[in-house]
């Protein structure tokens, strides 16, 4: 069964800290690892990892993969009140259901 | 484009009592799905479609059915609602190629109780 882990499970920061969330996983025929960002709805995409694409960026935000570690860390810096949601990160493998399985999340408050 | 409509938003239902969450998109993707979201937990995957009169069990498929008639819809059906089933149900689409992954583009969210 895939297995997708992440910590910290819940995170409270100041403004203008910088945060490293942690996300491991156990998939058969790993294709791929996406991060999500949730605020009061729907999760929207933030990166999308895969073994042709271990880093990502977009302004303050960042994500890499470890594929040796089978592991990928989201960055976040400078942080801002507005970032202040929960992060899901989710596996795509070929093994079982054609979905993502997701972890938990990371609740990240950002304090002014 | 609308992108991945839900209907309703929310709904309070009686053990015992039947109903059908709707989804729909207008992206042309062939994958579409359904999560359940309970708190402190990830989304949990409970059924999906590769297309058209095509549909696959996931991970908590129980007390779920679904069908595919069209690329646009995926409604969820539940025949016997238990209070296990209170949660928050996200449907979710995506262009797919096989071996490819593409991101997911959820809908709103639908917040059903069964009391």
């Amino acid at each position: 069964e895939d297995k997708v882990v992440q910590s910290p499970l819940s995170l409270v920061v100041h403004e203008g800290d910088t945060v490293t969330l942690n996300c491991s996983y156990e998939v058969t025929n790993f294709r791929s690892l996406l991060w999500y960002k949730q605020e009061k709805k729907a999760p929207t995409f933030l990166f999308m990892l895969t073994s042709s694409g271990i880093e990502k960026k977009s302004g303050r935000l960042s994500s890499i993969l470890d594929k040796k570690e089978l592991s990928s860390i989201l960055n976040i810096t400078a942080t801002q009140t507005g970032d202040s949601a929960i992060y899901l990160c989710a596996s795509d493998s070929g093994g079982g259901a054609d979905g993502l399985t997701f972890g938990k999340g990371t609740h990240l408050i950002i304090q002014p | 484009n609308a992108g991945v409509t839900q209907t309703p938003k929310f709904r309070i239902l009686k053990i015992g009592q039947s109903m059908t969450l709707q989804c729909a998109q207008d992206m042309n993707h062939n994958y579409m799905y359904w999560y359940r979201q309970d708190p402190g937990m990830g989304l949990k995957l409970i059924y999906y479609s590769v297309g058209a009169g095509i549909t696959d069990k996931g991970e908590v498929p129980n007390g779920y059915n679904v069908s595919r008639s069209t690329t646009e819809d995926f409604p969820l059906r539940l025949e016997l609602a238990a209070p296990s089933q209170t949660s928050v149900y996200f449907c979710a689409s995506s262009f797919r190629l096989a071996g490819m992954t593409y991101e997911q583009y959820f809908g709103p969210g639908t917040r059903l109780t069964v009391t």
